[in-house]
Formats: structure tokens, C-alpha cells, sequence
């Protein structure tokens, strides 16, 4: 069974922090890496997707993939309460599917 | 403008009677995907297609069923089998296939109660 943790949370951190968001996965055939941001009833919106070992910026989001390892990281520098929201975690294993950590709960205070 | 449509936003149903979830994509992508999510928990894949004419069961397709008649439409039918509806159902598309290819993006989702 493929699976994807994510500590639920919630992650507390001030407005102007960095927030680090941890996922680790279990298969090692695993090929391409994606944050959603899902904020409180709506659906998940992709933020950055990762396929090379190392670090992919992105405005204020950083993606860093370590695959010796099998952990995927999203920092989000300079925290803003509109961060506030659930980021989950997907990975592929070049099949069509997905598969979804449950998610971390991220708070942001002002 | 380009994306995923799902329609109706909220739906409400009497137990016993099958409902039918509508999933429109104008991205030209191959594959569409339904999913379901309950409070506190992650994303459960129920049916997925790859082309036209053609679907695949997920993890809990048990009580529900699709088609795929068309590239751009992906209904899906929550039947009285289904034991627990009441969830929040998310439609989604991929290209399918080739580099990069296997980003996922949602509709803004159907939410199901059946009281």
C-alpha cells in the first residue's frame, strides 16, 4: 500500500515567519511531487510541482525533494494570515494517479 | 476562460435515491478523475479515466458509477448503494502521459448530504 504522511497539525506560526510543511512517502518508485493548497470548503489549488532532487522556487514558496530520504518539504517565507489553509501533499509513480497525504493545517497570526 | 466546472454546488438527496454529479472540463485534457473527501481526511480516489470511452475503479468505487462518452464530460452517479454519500465530491483533470504531465487540477467541487 503506497501511502503519504503529513503531520495534520496545526502548524502556528507569526505572520512574517517561515512556515516548513513536511510529507514523506513510502514508494521509491515515486516520480513527481505536488503541493495543493485547500482552503476551508473549497477545493484543492496546485502550488508547486517537483520532479529533481534539491530545491524549486517559486515567489514566496520553495519545494525541496529529497528522494535517498523520501520526504518532500514546501517552505512558505514571509507568512501571511491568507496562508492560512490545509496543504496537501500528492505523489505520482508515473501512473495517471495521485496519491494524497491528509493533509497539514497551516495558521498564520497577525 | 480555461478550467473545470461542477455543478450543482451544494445537493441534497432523500437516502434511496441515486444522484448524478456533473463534471464539464474544457482543458482538452485526457484523464478526469473523481474523488471524495470527509472531514479531516485527505482525498479517496473513487474513478478515474484515461480516454474516452474508457474508466477505471479507484480505491472505494463500491456504490457509485461513471461514464466517459465524452473527452470534456466526466459524470458521476452516487447510487442508494452507496452506505455513507454525504462527503464533499471533487472532479479533476490531467494532460495524462508524457513530462509533467500528471498535475491535477480540481473543480470546485460538489458537496453531497443525504439525510
Amino acid at each position: 500500500q503506497k501511502e503519504v504522511e503529513q503531520n495534520s497539525g496545526p502548524l502556528s506560526v507569526p505572520e512574517g515567519a517561515i512556515a516548513s510543511l513536511n510529507c514523506t512517502y513510502s514508494d521509491r518508485g515515486s516520480q513527481s511531487f505536488f503541493w495543493y493548497r485547500q482552503y476551508s470548503g473549497k477545493s484543492p489549488e496546485l502550488i508547486m510541482s517537483i520532479y529533481s532532487n534539491g530545491d524549486k522556487e517559486d515567489g514566496r514558496f520553495t519545494a525541496q525533494l529529497n528522494k535517498a530520504s523520501q520526504y518532500v518539504s514546501l517552505l512558505i517565507r514571509d507568512s501571511q494570515p491568507s496562508d492560512s489553509a490545509t496543504y496537501l501533499c500528492a505523489v505520482n509513480d508515473n501512473t495517471d494517479k495521485l496519491i494524497f497525504g491528509t493533509g497539514t493545517r497551516l495558521q498564520v497570526f497577525p | 476562460d480555461g478550467g473545470i466546472t461542477q455543478s450543482p454546488k451544494y445537493l441534497f438527496r432523500k437516502e434511496g435515491q441515486n444522484v448524478t454529479l456533473s463534471c464539464e472540463q474544457n482543458l482538452n485534457h485526457d484523464a478526469m478523475y473523481w474523488y471524495r473527501q470527509d472531514p479531516g481526511q485527505g482525498l479517496r480516489l473513487i474513478y478515474y479515466s484515461q480516454i474516452v470511452n474508457d474508466f477505471q475503479k479507484g480505491d472505494i468505487a463500491e456504490g457509485y458509477s461513471v461514464s466517459r462518452e465524452k473527452k470534456e464530460s466526466f459524470p458521476l452517479t452516487v447510487t442508494s448503494a452507496q452506505k455513507n454519500p454525504t462527503a464533499f465530491y471533487l472532479c479533476a483533470s490531467s494532460r495524462g502521459g508524457g513530462e509533467n504531465s500528471y498535475e491535477q487540477y480540481f473543480g470546485p467541487g460538489t458537496r453531497l448530504t443525504v439525510t
